[in-house]
């Protein structure tokens, strides 16, 4: 079975400044990584995902991750957030010998951007 | 752009009543997930549906849920006997395929339960 740990509830960041939201999972297979995005009220989109190739994934609003086997890791970052980027981040896995395609989330980070 | 839609947006019931609730997948997608958030809590996974049964659940979706694809467009989350520790917020989403496939997400349903 596999878990996802997003170490930082919530990230206070200033608009402009970069950020990364950590996550860290756990699998005895190989897997795929997502980050997903919800906006208030809204369902859970998704910003960018890692299958195979280049550990470096480039997704959408200016947001990328890198896939660090070793650590077992799929850091989310972004060089230079707007106030528009607030909103609930959820860093999911899914193993690749999955024949139901469970998504297993992490517990979420609440980016907050201040002015 | 398409996107899946889920009814009601707020469900209130009474403990022990049954709730059904309802998504409509993106129309050439052929899994379908349900998934629920309780409050302050992850998302978690119930049950993912293909060719008309379930593939996977998890150990949350005891007998008390039930998952149906009544027509060519609708796909439901039943709750026979609702229970207070049932409140959340339950996302459907769909895909393509399975894999490495995009799942799109629904805007939720959230069920309370009194």
């Amino acid at each position: 079975a596999q878990s996802v740990t997003q170490l930082d509830s919530q990230v206070p960041v200033f608009e402009e400044a970069p950020v990364e939201l950590r996550c860290n999972y756990s699998s005895s297979v190989s897997v795929y990584l997502f980050w997903y995005v919800q906006y208030p009220n809204q369902g859970l989109q998704l910003l960018l995902k890692y299958l195979s190739g280049s550990t470096l994934v480039k997704g959408i609003n200016g947001f990328e991750a890198e896939f660090n086997k070793s650590q077992t890791s799929f850091h989310l970052r972004k060089p230079s957030v707007h106030i528009s980027d607030t909103a609930e981040y959820f860093c999911a896995v899914s193993d690749l010998g999955n024949a139901g395609n469970m998504l297993t989330f992490g517990g979420g980070t609440r980016l907050m951007v201040k002015p | 752009e398409p996107e899946v839609t889920q009814t009601p947006s707020h469900q209130v019931t009474q403990m022990g009543q049954e709730v059904i609730l309802r998504c409509v997948p993106i129309s050439n997608h052929l899994y379908f997930y349900w998934y629920r958030q309780i409050l302050g809590q992850k998302v978690e996974f119930l049950v993912s549906f293909y060719n008309n049964e379930i593939s996977e659940k998890s150990e949350i979706f005891d007998d008390q849920f039930s998952v149906e694809r009544p027509d060519g467009s609708n796909f439901t989350l039943k709750i026979r006997s609702t229970k207070l520790e049932d409140s959340a917020m339950y996302f459907c989403a769909s895909s393509v395929l399975a894999g490495n496939n995009e799942q799109f997400f629904g805007p939720g349903t959230r069920l309370t339960v009194l």
